[in-house]
């Protein structure tokens, strides 16, 4: 079982259109990253998100974070083949408290924009 | 822009053989980690490292892993007896005292065990 989840695993796009990526969990996080990382690299911080109903804007893509801090996701407007990358949410769950210095990676979305 | 580093970029042993994975984590970080990530899989949580010793470990770091601080700068990652099935990338992370998490990843080190 999957702590974290995202959907959808794998979306392909024309350049332009607008997307939504998620991620989820049946648990509280305490603090919630995503990353995008492209092939053979390591994740890149985005963003991190902490309040619950946070929205983050980050040129074209827009972060938010539900209310009861259980999902998180991704608005990408405008879609360009830069954008292209697997783009994973990571974060400490709140029962991890105990944990002390764990963070949880989800599956990831990869993303393929098309010229 | 401070950045971490890894070296080597890419690394073929033969199984049972002992590897070195090298990480320069950002110089003000104090807080320091390992993860891997097997080819199409998720990036998974191998081992923490602060104040000189490891803070927290996954179930995936038994006895034939282990981490050290050399100096001041370096942070390493031992594997002692290969196996084929550590065949991924592996990153190093780093992080400051800030109550968020906000870890800054590596390039990778591919090792290919044959």
């Amino acid at each position: 079982t999957q702590l974290l989840e995202q959907s959808p695993q794998f979306l392909s796009i024309q350049e332009g259109e607008n997307l939504t990526v998620y991620c989820n969990s049946s648990s509280v996080f305490s603090s919630l990253q995503w990353y995008r990382q492209e092939p053979g690299e390591g994740p890149v911080l985005l963003v991190t998100v902490v309040t619950g109903g946070e929205v983050k804007k980050l040129k074209r893509l827009t972060f938010q974070f539900g209310d009861a801090r259980k999902d998180s996701s991704l608005h990408i407007t405008a879609a360009q083949p830069g954008d292209t990358g697997l783009y994973l949410c990571a974060g400490r769950l709140l029962w991890m408290k105990t944990s002390y210095d764990k963070v949880i990676f989800g599956p990831g979305t990869s993303l393929s924009v098309i010229p | 822009e401070p950045e971490v580093t890894q070296t080597p970029s890419h690394q073929v042993t033969q199984m049972g053989q002992e590897v070195i994975l090298r990480c320069v984590p950002i110089s003000n970080h104090l807080y320091f980690y390992w993860y891997r990530q097997i080819l199409g899989q998720k990036v998974e949580f191998l081992v923490s490292f602060y104040n000189n010793e490891i803070s927290e470990k996954s179930e995936i770091f038994d006895d034939q892993f282990s981490v050290e601080r050399p100096d001041g700068s370096n942070f390493t990652l031992k594997i002692r007896s290969t196996k084929l099935e550590d065949s991924a990338m592996y990153f190093c992370a780093s992080r400051d005292r800030g109550i968020f998490y906000e870890q800054y990843f590596g390039p990778g080190t591919r090792l290919t065990v044959t």
